[in-house]
């Protein structure tokens, strides 16, 4: 069965450094997604992406935070400048189409800032 | 805005026994809502999905959820817990974004644990 797979599992880095969490969605799939949970709390949206485009984001995704799909596999979340609060365990999805179809997520990438 | 409530953070049941993990919604118009489960270390699965089509759904590992209108609540059951049950399990609405593309609103979980 496809699934989205997400690399690395684990992310250690130092405030101030830069990270790129890698995704590869379900290979027919078309919509993107990026969410976070950091410990303790709900599980958020941070931004959608379609055809080479934000289609949304959320007030978190700030201009520390962008996205590409630098192929026809990848999806990638560029965090510029880290800082304490990014930690976080970061979730990709991926749905076939828009509206309300289910979205399939990945196993997320824990991000751990010192 | 659209959200979720999941009304009890920690249940414990025995194996065996019926598993009811709470949920109500608070949407403006007739909502999608899903649950998803957690397993330790794994990524987020879907469990089940409602889009109106019939109020109650069936989902995997024997799980189904009731969606109630009238108590705008998604309830999750299954009539007996399994050791592998053990997870947390989150209770989704989707909202409609900027055009049209959905993102979905998560509750902050219920974690299920089953005792022998």
């Amino acid at each position: 069965e496809p699934e989205v797979t997400q690399t690395p599992s684990h992310q250690v880095t130092q405030m101030g450094q830069e990270v790129i969490l890698r995704c590869v969605p379900i290979s027919n799939h078309l919509y993107f997604y990026w969410y976070r949970q950091i410990l303790g709390q709900k599980v958020e949206f941070l931004v959608s992406f379609y055809n080479n485009e934000i289609s949304e984001k959320s007030e978190i995704f700030d201009d520390q935070f962008s996205v590409e799909r630098p192929d026809g596999s990848n999806f990638t979340l560029k965090i510029r400048s880290t800082k304490l609060e990014d930690s976080a365990m970061y979730f990709c999805a991926s749905s076939e189409a828009r509206g309300t179809d289910t979205q399939y997520f990945g196993p997320g990438t824990r991000l751990t800032v010192l | 805005a659209q959200s979720v409530t999941q009304l009890d953070s920690h249940v414990s049941v025995s194996e065996g026994t019926p598993v009811l993990l709470r949920c109500n919604y608070s949407s403006s118009y007739s909502p999608s809502l899903f649950w998803y489960v957690q397993h330790p270390n794994k990524g987020l699965q879907l469990l089940l999905k409602y889009t109106s089509a019939a109020t109650l759904v069936k989902g995997i590992n024997g799980f189904e959820a009731e969606f109630k209108k009238s108590e705008t609540s998604f309830h999750l059951t299954k009539p007996s817990a399994h050791m592998s049950d053990a997870a947390e399990y989150f209770c989704v609405v989707s909202e409609t974004g900027k055009g049209g593309y959905n993102k979905l609103i998560f509750g902050a979980g219920t974690r299920l644990a089953v005792h022998p």
